[in-house]
């Protein structure tokens, strides 16, 4: 089984700085890597999948890298509706998992 | 747009029972997979399986094997995930998701509004 692993747990970061969320995978997933946001009381939304491509509606500041074991998710310019909880997903393997996830929270 | 709607809040006693229903809407049912995915409170995201909606194929998380059944039924377009055995540990809110590769392993959008399942005695 492919352990997915966030970092930071909680990252603090004030209204329009830019925000810069790891996830590391046990071994590789190619680019077969997806990133959701939850917020509090809602389902988890798609962001990017395939590592890179930004969901449909998504807008420009969410931008997706990395590949194998290695990924980034930065957030270019946080706004107010960005503070949530964000998700890394593999799906290269069954079982496909889930990172632990990493609050991004007001500074 | 694509939708999936869940069914209802419930709640259960240990040992017994629950039946959580996803009806989609505005894309071709069997052209797609779901996925489950659960999240017990303040906690993060569990995969706990998959079904093709073209030929019901399935695929469950180890952890759930045997106590937990995935089906479709592609005459009203919905999908079902029932969890049998119940403990106080299963209390979480269960997400259906469209999984975006027919034959599974593929990333979830959109996902249900969510089914929040308690289980007390």
């Amino acid at each position: 089984e492919i352990v997915m692993t966030q970092s930071p747990a909680t990252l603090s970061v004030s209204p329009g700085e830019r925000a810069t969320l790891s996830c590391r995978a046990s071994q590789s997933v190619s680019s077969n890597l997806a990133w959701y946001q939850q917020k509090p009381g809602q389902a988890p939304r798609l962001l990017i999948y395939g590592a890179s491509t930004r969901a449909t509606g998504i807008p420009a500041r969410f931008s997706g890298s990395g590949s194998g074991t290695e990924f980034t998710l930065t957030i270019s310019s946080l706004q107010s509706e960005d503070f949530a909880v964000y998700y890394c997903q593999q799906y290269n393997n069954w079982p496909v998992g889930f990172g632990q996830g990493t609050k991004v929270e007001i500074k | 747009q694509v939708q999936l709607v869940q069914s209802g809040a419930e709640v259960k006693k240990p040992g017994a029972s629950v039946k959580v229903s996803c009806k989609a809407s505005g894309y071709t049912f069997t052209s797609y997979g779901i996925s489950w995915v659960r999240q017990a409170p303040g906690q993060g995201l569990e995969w706990m399986g998959w079904i093709s909606a073209y030929n019901g194929n399935t695929n469950y998380a180890q952890k759930l094997q045997g106590r937990v059944t995935m089906t479709t039924d592609t005459s009203t377009s919905t999908a079902y995930m029932e969890l049998r055995s119940l403990r106080s540990d299963d209390t979480a809110v269960y997400y259906c998701a469209r999984d975006r590769s027919v034959g599974g392993l593929g990333w979830f959008d959109p996902w249900g509004q969510g089914t929040l399942v308690t289980v007390s005695s």
